[in-house]
């Protein structure tokens, strides 16, 4: 089946500092990614569908200048969380979408922010 | 908008019994849903989708338009049914994007 592949898998950073968070899909092209954000305990929310060659769409809440999404390949989106605080510690899963509405996930990566 | 309802957090059932995982949604369109499964420390993964009318490890789910139903259903359950299983909507969004709005989750652990 369709391999996407996370990474990193868990990243710890300090207050104020940039993490990136890379999707890629391994054995297919993707030209639709999607990232989420998982609270302990609860369901996945979308945060943005990303579309390789063109911005982001976000979702209403999540602010764009606080999560940039870049898809500049067919197989790579990458996820930065600016200036990150405490709040943003989350799980962070990416999937990408092979054929019509089928999405592969990525294993996730949990995000801690001193 | 759209929205999944997953009534039951927590479902535990015997080996060899029955289990039906409910799931429920609110659209106003043609839905297409979907059952994701994962199972401890690994990452999700699909089930089954409705248009696919088919079984996967002995679960089917039959879409009810009438009650907007989406039930997950398995004569029965073995061990390694455990784990947390998320019914799915996905929704067009443009183009070739389909979105995906998520129910919380349903937690199915099968004794032995």
């Amino acid at each position: 089946g369709a391999v996407v592949s996370q990474h990193p898998s868990w990243v710890i950073c300090k207050s104020g500092t940039s993490v990136k968070i890379e999707c890629r899909s391994l054995d297919f092209q993707a030209t639709t990614m999607f990232w989420y954000r998982q609270f302990p305990k609860q369901s996945l929310m979308l945060m943005a569908t990303s579309n390789e060659g063109s911005k982001a769409t976000y979702e209403q809440g999540v602010e764009k200048d606080k999560f940039l999404i870049n898809h500049a390949s067919l197989t790579l989106s990458t996820l930065t969380v600016t200036s990150a605080h405490p709040e943003d510690s989350s799980f962070y899963i990416c999937s990408a979408q092979q054929a019509r509405n089928i999405q592969y996930f990525g294993a996730g990566t949990r995000l801690s922010v001193l | 908008a759209q929205r999944v309802t997953q009534p039951e957090k927590l479902l535990s059932v015997f080996k060899g019994a029955p289990v039906e995982l409910k799931c429920n949604y609110s659209y106003s369109g043609s839905p297409e849903l979907f059952w994701y499964v994962q199972y401890s420390r690994q990452r999700l993964q699909l089930l089954l989708r409705h248009i696919s009318r088919e079984s996967i490890k002995g679960f089917t789910a039959d879409l009810n338009k009438g009650e907007t139903s989406f039930h997950l259903k398995k004569p029965f359950a073995q061990e390694e049914d455990s784990a947390m299983y998320y019914c799915a909507l996905s929704v067009g969004s443009g183009g070739s994007n389909y979105k995906l709005t998520f129910g919380k989750g349903t937690l199915l652990t099968v004794n032995p």
